[in-house]
This record gives C-alpha cells, sequence and structure tokens, in this order.
C-alpha cells in the first residue's frame, strides 16, 4: 500500500539559509501534521492542513510557514535556519481530520544544520 | 491540559524477559484516543495500537498487548518474552477529540534494550 512520502530524507543547511520540506500525504487523505523531533526528545507538533486549509497551530516558530496545496502535498519553509533547527521533520497524514485520528507517518526528513 | 507521562526513561532487559511501559495521561475531553508508536533506530515511527476512550478492553497482538485503565488514567504496555529486535524507543500518544483537533501529543519515550 501507498504510505506518506517525504523528501529530501536527509539535508544538510548552513546557519541562516532557507530548507524546504516536501511532504506527499497517503492517496485520498486530505489532512496533513508537521512534527519536529529534536534529538533524544519526543515529537513535537508543528501545525496541520485540512482540505488546504490551515487547521491547527502548534509550536512552530515565526520563521517555519507551510502550505497544502491542490493536490494535497504539503511543504515546511524554513527560512534564518539555527542550529536548534536540527531534527528529525516527520509529516503524517490521515483521512480527514475526525476521530479516530489514525494519523500514517512518513520516514522523517532529517535535517542538520551547520 | 493535557499531557503524557512516560516515568521510565530507559529500560535494558534481557532476551524472553517480560517488560511492561508505563504510560499515564492528562486531559480534559471526555472522548479521546491514545496510541502507541515504536521507533527502532533507523528513526521511522511505527504505529502499534490505538484505543479510544470508551474501549477499556484490553488488547492482545501476539506478544504484545495492552492494559487501558481510566480509572488511573494509565494506558500500559507489555512485551511478553521479548526479542532484540525489540529494541526501540517507544512513545505513548494522546489525541483529544475537541482539544487538539487530531494532533498527537507525546510523551518523552521509553528507550527499551534487549540484551541477547
Amino acid at each position: 500500500a501507498a504510505g506518506v512520502i517525504q523528501s529530501p530524507r536527509h539535508l544538510i543547511k548552513e546557519k541562516r539559509e532557507t530548507a524546504t520540506l516536501k511532504c506527499y500525504p497517503i492517496p485520498r487523505h486530505d489532512t496533513v501534521y508537521w512534527y519536529q523531533q529534536g534529538p533524544g526528545q519526543d515529537p513535537q507538533f508543528l501545525i496541520s492542513f485540512y482540505e488546504k486549509m490551515q487547521s491547527d497551530k502548534g509550536s512552530i516558530p515565526d520563521r517555519f510557514s507551510a502550505q497544502q496545496f491542490s493536490d494535497y502535498h504539503s511543504e515546511l519553509n524554513m527560512s534564518s535556519l539555527e542550529l536548534g533547527d536540527s531534527a528529525l521533520y516527520f509529516c503524517a497524514s490521515s483521512l480527514d481530520r475526525g476521530p479516530p485520528y489514525e494519523q500514517y507517518f512518513g520516514p522523517g526528513t532529517r535535517l542538520t544544520v551547520t | 491540559a493535557q499531557k503524557v507521562t512516560q516515568a521510565q526513561t530507559e529500560i535494558s532487559v534481557v532476551e524472553k524477559e517480560d517488560v511492561t511501559l508505563d504510560c499515564v495521561y492528562e486531559t480534559r475531553d471526555t472522548t479521546y484516543y491514545l496510541f502507541w508508536y515504536k521507533q527502532p533506530p533507523s528513526g521511522e515511527l511505527v504505529f502499534l495500537i490505538r484505543r479510544n476512550s470508551f474501549d477499556e478492553q484490553n488488547e492482545i497482538s501476539g506478544r504484545y498487548s495492552w492494559n487501558f485503565q481510566k480509572s488511573t488514567s494509565s494506558f500500559n504496555f507489555t512485551i511478553t518474552a521479548s526479542q532484540v529486535v525489540d529494541s526501540a524507543v517507544y512513545f505513548c500518544a494522546l489525541s483529544e477529540a475537541t482539544g487538539s483537533q487530531g494532533n498527537l501529543i507525546f510523551g518523552k519515550g521509553t528507550k527499551l534494550s534487549v540484551k541477547p
């Protein structure tokens, strides 16, 4: 079965650069979630989209922005990167935002900021 | 406020031992969902189980079993006859029907090491 696709899988950037992470949800899934997992930490919710509209917002820095496109894929844009942004970024998708909130996670993008 | 607590940071067992991972949650919602995820060293998050707040039946899946007790706000996970391949970080997570609109609130995780 098709899974959530994230690209790139690994990304190395320097401080103050920008980065764009992409997420392709499972076909027919209309809800996308982004999570950030720092080294040795639990995943933290950043932002979610339902039917191309922002649904909920968590601890996402102002330097980050995201959107969901007409084909339901989503991009997380990160500017003025800081060393602390080094983390594993997960995208998850679900079929609508209602219960039972079964989220399917992608493999993650490992971002390293040097 | 919603919160998930996994008090055990690290657990080390020898193969074939049984091990229980504890999870305690806090929520004001009457309808909520509890999850367990496994994160092996490769990094992906593997879904193990989902439980809704109205279903307190315990569940068994092979060597895995889950004990959900609303009275103590706990959702514990037991691995029977552990194997080296069970070595991973295990996360318990909560999703509220009204509060969080579906996003998951994770505990800090329990790192399980199973030694041969």
